[in-house]
């Protein structure tokens, strides 16, 4: 399973993009990037999901470059309810382990 | 639709005593995940089900830990002989087919504390 970095946190202001970065070396073929987000003392909740260029929801796009060894998850004009922690993994069709990091703290200011 | 449940939300217990964490998927979904979360960190792969079998357990500790998912019922984690390193919340998912790149839908979680 490929192992994901992203920074730990991030501090932004409302109104503004954030950008979170992740970093997946060792991504394989069948495998595809995942974001959640998890708000305290609650459970993860799906965000995005791709595996090659750009995916865009409702909520947020996703951008994979073409050698798919990061990814960079786009929250446009974020207010203080997007404060929370922001997990991306890496999830593989061969496997059914999913492994969550320790995500990116988002503080998101007024 | 309801999502996932998870009961009790909050279980508290002593050193030595048993936990039973229940899990009841969303309607339709026949596969369940379990995860556990300590403080400040990121949750950690438990085991996977499908009704009446566990198809990956590589994330539970051999000893203590054990699941099920039964044909009717909720999925079950269950602790035996707590002990404080076992404080920690605990998820469970559930997605409707087996492929893995399906999303997982997450219930609240329960937090065991074992004093």
């Amino acid at each position: 399973l490929a192992k994901t970095t992203q920074p730990i946190s991030m501090d932004s202001y409302e109104g503004q993009e954030v950008n979170i970065t992740c970093s997946h070396n060792n991504i394989a073929t069948n495998d595809y990037i995942t974001w959640y987000q998890q708000f305290p003392s609650q459970g993860p909740r799906f965000i995005i999901q791709g595996y090659k260029t750009k995916v865009t929801n409702e909520v947020a796009s996703l951008f994979i470059p073409a050698d798919r060894k990061s990814s960079t998850l786009s929250l446009p004009r974020v207010s203080l309810s997007d404060t929370a922690v922001y997990y991306c993994l890496v999830v593989s069709t061969g496997g059914f382990k999913t492994i969550f990091g320790a995500g990116t703290r988002l503080f998101v200011k007024a | 639709n309801a999502g996932v449940m998870q009961n009790p939300r909050h279980l508290v217990r002593r050193r030595g005593q048993e936990a039973r964490l229940r899990c009841s998927p969303m309607k339709g979904h026949s596969h369940v995940y379990w995860y556990r979360q300590l403080p400040e960190e990121g949750l950690k792969f438990m085991v996977y089900l499908q009704k009446e079998n566990i198809i990956d357990e590589s994330g539970m500790p051999k000893e203590r830990f054990s699941a099920e998912f039964p044909k009717e019922g909720p999925s079950i984690l269950r602790i035996q002989q707590v002990v404080r390193g076992d404080s920690a919340a605990y998820f469970c998912a559930s997605s409707p087919v087996e492929r893995p790149t399906d999303t997982q839908y997450f219930g609240p979680g329960t937090r065991l504390t074992v004093l």
